[in-house]
This record gives structure tokens, sequence and C-alpha cells, in this order.
């Protein structure tokens, strides 16, 4: 079976330091890789996806970066951060039945 | 661009009530649909997926499709205060792009 794991779960970071939060995907090869974020009583805003090793999609410009160094790991990073950074951070894969998304328990970012 | 249009809510329904939460989207052609569930502060998970037009039944949900119409439901039978959450309806996107998701519904089932 699948599992996605993210860490740290939360996170309190001072406005101008840097971020790295990270995803992995265990019980599958190559997957669909997604990063959301979501603010305070909002949606859910995809901010990148992946196809592969290397191959990344940005949806929305802004202070993030996303890499994927390895089949079943996602990596989001800021060199700084905003306030307007702060939110809920989800990972999300694609598994079975076709086209659904699984996502990850989150990460919990406050940018102070 | 794919659109997925959802009613923010809240829904208030009372204990044992059925809930019917609606959705409707812009691309004719899409294939896939999706209910979630996310509790606050937690993150969504899957309640169902529908992909022919019709009912689609797993236990106290229901999920219908009318491709027609553009427009997909979720209807909870004998609703629990436990079932008071946001719910999101979400509709495949092209290829490898992502699913298109609704802003959500949030529903309040009153004990």
């Amino acid at each position: 079976s699948q599992t996605i794991h993210q860490w740290p779960a939360t996170l309190v970071q001072p406005v101008g330091s840097p971020l790295s939060l990270e995803c992995t995907v265990e019980g599958t090869s190559n997957p669909n890789l997604y990063w959301y974020r979501q603010a305070a009583g909002r949606g859910l805003q995809l901010l990148f996806y992946s196809v592969g090793i290397g191959q990344i999609s940005s949806e929305v410009p802004q202070n993030l970066s996303a890499s994927r160094p390895q089949d079943r790991q996602f990596i989001l990073s800021s060199k700084k951060l905003l306030l307007s950074d702060s939110g809920f951070y989800l990972c999300a894969y694609k598994g079975s039945p076709p086209d659904t998304q699984y996502f990850g328990p989150g990460t919990r970012l406050t940018v102070l | 661009q794919k659109e997925v249009e959802q009613n923010s809510g809240p829904l208030s329904v009372p204990e044992g009530a059925i809930a019917s939460l609606n959705c409707t989207y812009s691309d004719r052609g899409s294939q896939s649909f999706f209910w979630y569930r996310q509790y606050s502060g937690k993150s969504p998970e899957l309640i169902m997926s529908i992909y022919s037009n019709g009912d689609k039944e797993d236990g106290r949900f229901t999920a219908q499709l009318n491709k027609a119409s553009q427009y997909v439901s979720l209807l909870i039978r004998d609703s629990q205060p436990s079932d008071s959450a946001t719910y999101l309806c979400a509709v495949d996107g092209s290829g490898n792009t992502p699913l298109v998701f609704g802003k959500g519904t949030r529903l309040s089932v009153i004990a």
C-alpha cells in the first residue's frame, strides 16, 4: 500500500528566513506529485506539480521553489519567507483509481 | 481554464437528516469526479470517486453525476455531528495536470 509523509508537522519561522519542507511517498514508483497551500479559511492553491525527477511545473509565480531530487521525494523551498507565506502546506500524489489524488498530513507554517 | 463551483455554506442540517452538497464544473470533457472531506486543521481525505452518469453509493454516502448538466452532488444520509467538515469537490485535469478543486462547502450537523 502507498503512504505519504510530510515533515515537519508544524513550523514557526521569522520573516526573511529560509524554508525547506519535505514530502516522501512509499509504495509506488514515479508518482505525479503536487504541492498545495491553504491559507486560513480558504481553498486549496496549487503551487507546483511534478511528473518525474527534475520535472517541475510552477502554477503561481512567487518566492517559493520546488525540487524533485529523487523519484519519491518532493521538496518545497524558499530563500526568504514573507508573512503571506503562512498557511497549511499539503503534498499529494496521484494514485488509483484513475486521477485520484491522496494528500499527506500537511505542514502548518507560521511566519512571524 | 477549468473551474469548479461550490456553495461555501455553511450548510446546517439536524442530526439524522440528509445533507445535500452540490458542485458544478465548467469543462464538458471532464471524466473523473471526486469528493473529499476536510476536518478543521487536517488534510483532505477522499470520500468517493465517480466516473459515469448516475448514482454511486458507499455506506451513508451517495455521489450523483449528471454530465449533461455538468453537475455532481454528494448526499449524506443519517447525518452525524462527526460529518461536520468542509467538503471539497474536484474534477480531473487534462493529461498529467492536477485535479481542479472547488473552494469547498462547510457542513455543520447539529445534534
